[in-house]
């Protein structure tokens, strides 16, 4: 069970906009900012969106990331099949004084 | 370039003993936050350890705590983990990570390929 909840799965097809939410509480996403991470099947997790919707030198303008309270969002738009793959949310957890993450969304592109 | 690579891994016995390196490259490895991050085999991520710039900060996953130790080497630029009391839910790939760290935000912005860990008798 992940401190952090996702759905585990979305699909969308190519050129379509899908959003993955990420759900959390006081103690992680409501008081410090949330990242995102992309992870293609067989390799290393890749890092998405940081900070307030920052995005490292690289990704694409299509990955966008929000929050709201407790809760935060990542949006892909322009859907495209290289875009399928594992995404996980995160944050840091004053209670637990450590990295929580959320277990996982597998996205399908159809 | 920028590079993290670990090293290590292997098969173990239940109850045994291994120590992970990372080895980086590419950057001031003595500037930032350093981390591991687990991924046990078809499951998630999930978060091992941080160690601050010097030493001096290390935060480890309260389940973790006395079995699981990080560690750094800030003159060879390299990261450790020592693992005792191996079990077979310690089954994992296990990832060095750099923690980027600003003071209001965070992020693990540098991933090395990872090291399989098999815990089995």
């Amino acid at each position: 069970q992940s401190v952090l909840t996702q759905p585990p799965s979305a699909s969308g097809t190519p050129g379509q906009r899908v959003i993955i939410s990420c759900s959390g509480s006081s103690s992680n996403i409501g008081s410090n900012t949330e990242h995102w991470y992309q992870q293609l099947p067989g390799t290393a997790p890749k890092l998405l969106i940081y900070g307030n919707n920052q995005r490292p030198s690289g990704v694409p303008d299509r990955f966008s990331g929000s929050k709201s309270g407790t809760s935060a969002s990542l949006a892909i738009s322009g859907l495209q099949s290289e875009d399928e793959a594992d995404y996980y949310c995160a944050a840091w957890d004053d209670g637990l004084n450590g990295v929580v993450f959320g277990g996982g969304t597998k996205l399908t592109v159809l | 370039e920028v590079q993290l690579v670990e090293s290590g891994g292997g098969l173990v016995q239940p109850g045994g003993s291994l120590r992970l390196s990372c080895a980086a490259s590419g950057f001031t490895f003595s500037t930032y936050w350093m981390s591991w991050v687990r991924q046990a085999p078809g499951k998630g991520l999930e978060w091992v350890a941080n160690i601050q710039q010097d030493g001096s900060k290390i935060y480890h996953m309260d389940s973790l705590k006395g079995r699981f130790t990080i560690s750094r080497d800030n003159a060879k630029n390299s990261l450790y983990l020592q693992m005792n009391s191996l079990r077979a839910e310690d089954t994992a790939v296990y990832y060095c990570a750099r923690f980027y760290s600003s003071g209001w935000d965070d992020a693990f912005d540098i991933w090395g390929q990872g090291t399989m860990v098999t815990v089995s008798s």
